[in-house]
């Protein structure tokens, strides 16, 4: 199994891009997320998922979209990026739903 | 308010040596307790997952504790290698709205 795979691992934007960091899992997990993870902080949820066609915004949603057509995948999407977007972000998948996840590798956002 | 804080932030010591690294939350009701390691640019692991009931649970040289009554955790790393350099982080479940508390981590860096 590969896990959670997330692409790009790194990627540079201007302000007022958008983009959309992808993030797929292949242990059937029904449970996804997103989070972001900032210097001297603890991870923070941006957005999760409870199944197929169910979303939700968890703590610091605003400036990003989700969806989930499939079990597997589970794409964030920046409409308009902002410097206060960088970050690096974290796709992750659970057993259940408040279940301790499994982690991507990661990826690194720089917005100039 | 559901808090994880974690101390020192960030640590070094030398190779060979035992460091010890705390956790302290007033996540309450209390679920469960699951340590990571987050190597430098990658997503955290999981160590050890402790429930209410258990005190102590060992993996490898990992060892974490947890005092539910005084709401404390710890993961001792003994005999410290240079692979032992990572961020570990401490994340606690609440058993009411299935959420993750976070702790920012501490930074452990071992040096030969």
């Amino acid at each position: 199994n590969a896990g959670v795979t997330q692409t790009p691992k790194f990627q540079v934007l201007k302000t007022g891009q958008s983009m959309t960091l992808q993030c797929a899992q292949d242990m059937n997990h029904e449970y996804m997320s997103w989070y972001r993870q900032d210097p001297g902080m603890g991870l923070r949820l941006i957005h999760y998922s409870v199944g197929a066609g169910i979303t939700d915004q968890g703590e610091v949603p605003n400036g990003y979209n989700v969806s989930r057509s499939t079990t597997e995948d589970f794409p964030l999407r920046l409409l308009s990026a902002a410097p206060s977007q960088t970050s690096v972000y974290f796709c992750a998948s659970s057993y259940t739903l408040g279940g301790f996840p499994y982690f991507g590798p990661g990826t690194r956002l720089l917005v100039l | 308010k559901n808090q994880v804080e974690q101390s020192p932030q960030s640590l070094i010591i030398l190779e060979g040596k035992n460091c010890t690294l705390q956790c302290n939350y007033t996540v309450s009701p209390f679920s469960n307790l699951r340590w990571y390691k987050q190597d430098t640019g990658r997503g955290p692991v999981s160590l050890t997952i402790m429930t209410f009931s258990e005190n102590t649970k060992s993996n490898g040289r990992y060892t974490a504790t947890l005092d539910a009554d005084t709401k404390q955790s710890s993961l001792h790393i003994t005999a410290s290698q240079l692979s032992d350099s990572a961020s570990y982080i401490c994340v606690v479940s609440a058993k009411e709205g299935n959420k993750l508390v976070f702790g920012a981590g501490t930074i452990l860096r071992v040096k030969s």
